[in-house]
């Protein structure tokens, strides 16, 4: 048990749904993270939220939309998704650093993840 | 939970030996290092980490090894087990950036 939480853990969904993936921390992290792993690509960066404010939005397509109204709680919106958007959605916390103009994570705490299936 | 599809590396290793584990990374103003191990139908999870002032680290059966001149990552299991199966991801980072993650590798131990 990692402290974070994902649900659901496999999501079956077609292209004109719209659901929701949550995730909580109880790490007292400050900083919560969504990431995406598929079968041809590593991990992939897609949402920052530091102190519950977005700091990073790594050109991620507007069917996504990440929601984070506190810092244990973070959200991703997905609508009219692709086929190749078929994933594991991973949701992560970690303390982070914030001064002198960057934001800098170290050792992230991943949940275990929503496999997300689209039709 | 792993990255099946990938073309991954894959190290082979019969239990009880010692497993090496790779791993280059590009950018040499990276000052901090971390292991991740990821097993079937979970997320990665915390294995070691280790700062760029310091070349070795020790852990629970584990070592880490940094060699900054050219630029090489390796985690050394010490008498492998099958739960030791998984797939291992080295990430890298610098002040001013998120967490690189590499492509991973997948050790498997046959008993």
């Amino acid at each position: 048990e990692t402290g974070v939480t994902q649900t659901p853990r496999h999501l079956v969904m077609g292209m004109t749904n719209k659901k929701s993936l949550k995730c909580e921390q109880h790490l007292g992290h400050n900083a919560m993270y969504w990431y995406k792993q598929s079968a041809k690509k590593p991990l992939e960066l897609m949402f920052v939220y530091s102190l519950e404010e977005r700091v990073e939005n790594n050109s991620v397509p507007s069917r996504f939309s990440p929601e984070c109204p506190n810092s244990s709680h973070l959200f991703l919106h997905l609508h009219t998704l692709q086929p190749e958007d078929s994933a594991l959605y991973l949701c992560a916390s970690s303390p982070l650093t914030v001064g002198q103009g960057f934001a800098t994570n170290e050792k992230l705490f991943f949940g275990s993840g929503t496999q997300l299936s689209v039709l | 939970g792993e990255s099946v599809g990938l073309h991954l590396p894959t190290l082979s290793v019969q239990e009880g030996d010692n497993s090496i584990i790779n791993c280059a990374y590009s950018n040499s103003a990276s000052d901090y290092f971390i292991w991740y191990k990821q097993e079937s139908g979970k997320g990665p999870q915390f294995i070691i980490d280790i700062r760029s002032n310091m070349d070795k680290r020790q852990g629970q059966r584990v070592t880490v090894l940094l060699n900054k001149t050219v630029k090489h990552l390796s985690l050394q299991i010490a008498a492998t087990q099958p739960g030791d199966s998984a797939v291992y991801f080295c990430a890298e980072n610098n002040a001013g950036n998120m967490l690189t993650f590499g492509g991973g590798t997948r050790l498997m131990v046959k008993p």
